[in-house]
């Protein structure tokens, strides 16, 4: 079964400065799709970046960019330029859209901005 | 609609009660997924659909949950004979329809087993 690994349960960055959470995932298949999802404490999960597994180019979404390694498995998510609404809980989650529907979700990293 | 919605948002329920939650998809959407998140804890698949059809259900933990999609776009999760294992928040997602799809998930609701 695949898992998804986040190392950092709570991590902390001052508002205007970057911070980077990291994720690993375990998988013997070549085509798979990776997220950010952000779920802040009112719990509505947000979409926050997509990554397809094809493709070398790392997903850029504004402030937020990945560092997408695939022999390393691992796929980190950087936050530039952090917001106060930038705090929440960031899950990293694998899809695998061959053999399954499901997500497979790491046990995610709560980041605080410090104003 | 503008989002997936779930009701109730939070749910209080006796030890033995049967409970019933909601999920509305995205309109148009053909997949909806069940996912259960303890406290602390990453989203946990429970069951999949596709339509009215549940392709997968490989995630209830037990055969107390049930799952339907009977027509093809409201789902309820009915969960019989509550336990206090079962105290989680419950969220739903749907997609387009699935493979490459991208998820959209609800707020969730937060059912509290007493």
């Amino acid at each position: 079964a695949q898992t998804v690994t986040q190392s950092q349960p709570e991590m902390s960055v001052q508002e205007a400065e970057t911070v980077t959470l990291s994720c690993t995932y375990d998988t013997s298949e070549s085509d798979y799709y990776l997220f950010w999802y952000k779920q802040p404490p009112s719990r509505q999960m947000i979409l926050v970046i997509r990554q397809e597994a094809y493709k070398q180019q790392n997903a850029t979404e504004n402030r937020f960019s990945v560092n997408f390694q695939k022999a390393a498995k691992s796929f980190s998510l950087k936050i530039s330029d952090s917001q106060l609404g930038d705090a929440a809980m960031y899950f990293c989650a694998y899809k695998d859209p061959n053999t399954g529907n499901q997500f497979y979700f790491g046990t995610g990293t709560s980041l605080t901005v410090i104003p | 609609g503008a989002g997936v919605s779930q009701s109730p948002r939070y749910k209080v329920a006796k030890r033995g009660q049967d409970v019933a939650l909601r999920c509305d998809p995205i309109s148009g959407h053909v997949s909806l997924f069940w996912y259960q998140q303890a406290l602390g804890q990453g989203p946990e698949f429970l069951t999949y659909f596709q339509n009215e059809a549940q392709l997968d259900k490989s995630g209830l933990p037990s055969d107390r949950f049930f799952a339907e999609r009977p027509e093809g776009s409201v789902s309820t999760l009915k969960i019989q004979r509550t336990q206090q294992e079962d105290s989680a928040v419950y969220l739903c997602a749907s997609s387009q329809t699935s493979g490459r799809e991208t998820q959209y998930f609800g707020p969730g609701t937060r059912l509290l087993v007493l």
